[in-house]
């Protein structure tokens, strides 16, 4: 079974401080992984796709990395509008369409 | 705006009532998934349409759920009889693909949020 965990479950940091969230996945083919952001009660928005391990992707102040078990998601110097709830998602290979979802990491940015 | 659409943002219902949802993706996009999403976990998955046939659902998906997508173009997702265990997040996104196995990145519209009192 398809299967993604995410760490931390929540983080605090303070304006400025990098870091980093993990995703953790188990898939029979990885199709693609899929990283998300959703502010409190609004829908997933759309950050990044990965496809392969070795990719790497970068939006202002957010870089995206893949490997063949794991996907980073790394923050440098954030600012408290980078405050939301970031969600991991997979995609296998087969028949199947539907993603799946990780639980997510919500991520405070202190001013 | 261009993006997928829901409505209603907000329903509140006595259990045993019947609720229906609907959603618009993107214009040009083929596929549109369903999932629901309860409070601190993600979106699962409930089931998906390509055009207007529905390809797959979810074990989560009871009879007491139905999803259209006439004419391949809105959808609507219709509890019937609902209960307490209803109370969730209703997510739609839709996506662009071409083929059985193509990559599609999907795009999601902001909920419609339930509550079953």
């Amino acid at each position: 079974e398809d299967q993604v965990t995410q760490s931390p479950e929540a983080l605090r940091l303070q304006e400025g401080e990098s870091s980093s969230l993990n995703c953790s996945y188990t898939v029979s083919g990885l199709r693609g992984l899929f990283w998300y952001r959703q502010d409190p009660g609004k829908g997933p928005e759309f950050l990044f796709t990965l496809y392969s391990a070795g990719e790497e992707k970068e939006k202002e102040r957010l870089k995206a990395t893949l490997t063949k078990k794991e996907s980073f998601l790394h923050i440098t110097a954030p600012k408290p509008e980078d405050s939301a709830t970031y969600l991991c998602a997979v995609q296998a290979r087969g028949y199947g369409q539907n993603f799946v979802f990780g639980p997510g990491t919500r991520l405070s940015v202190l001013p | 705006d261009t993006g997928v659409s829901q409505d209603p943002r907000h329903k509140i219902t006595k259990r045993g009532q019947n609720v229906t949802f609907r959603c618009d993706p993107i214009s040009e996009h083929n596929r549109l998934y369903w999932y629901r999403q309860t409070l601190g976990q993600g979106p699962e998955f409930l089931t998906y349409f390509q055009n207007e046939a529905q390809l797959e659902k979810s074990r989560l998906l009871s009879d007491r759920f139905s999803a259209e997508r006439p004419k391949g173009s809105f959808s609507t997702l219709e509890i019937q009889r609902t209960e307490q265990g209803d109370s969730a997040m209703y997510l739609c996104a839709s996506s662009l693909t071409s083929g059985t196995g193509g990559r599609d990145t999907q795009y999601f519209g902001p909920g419609t949020r339930l509550t079953v009192l």
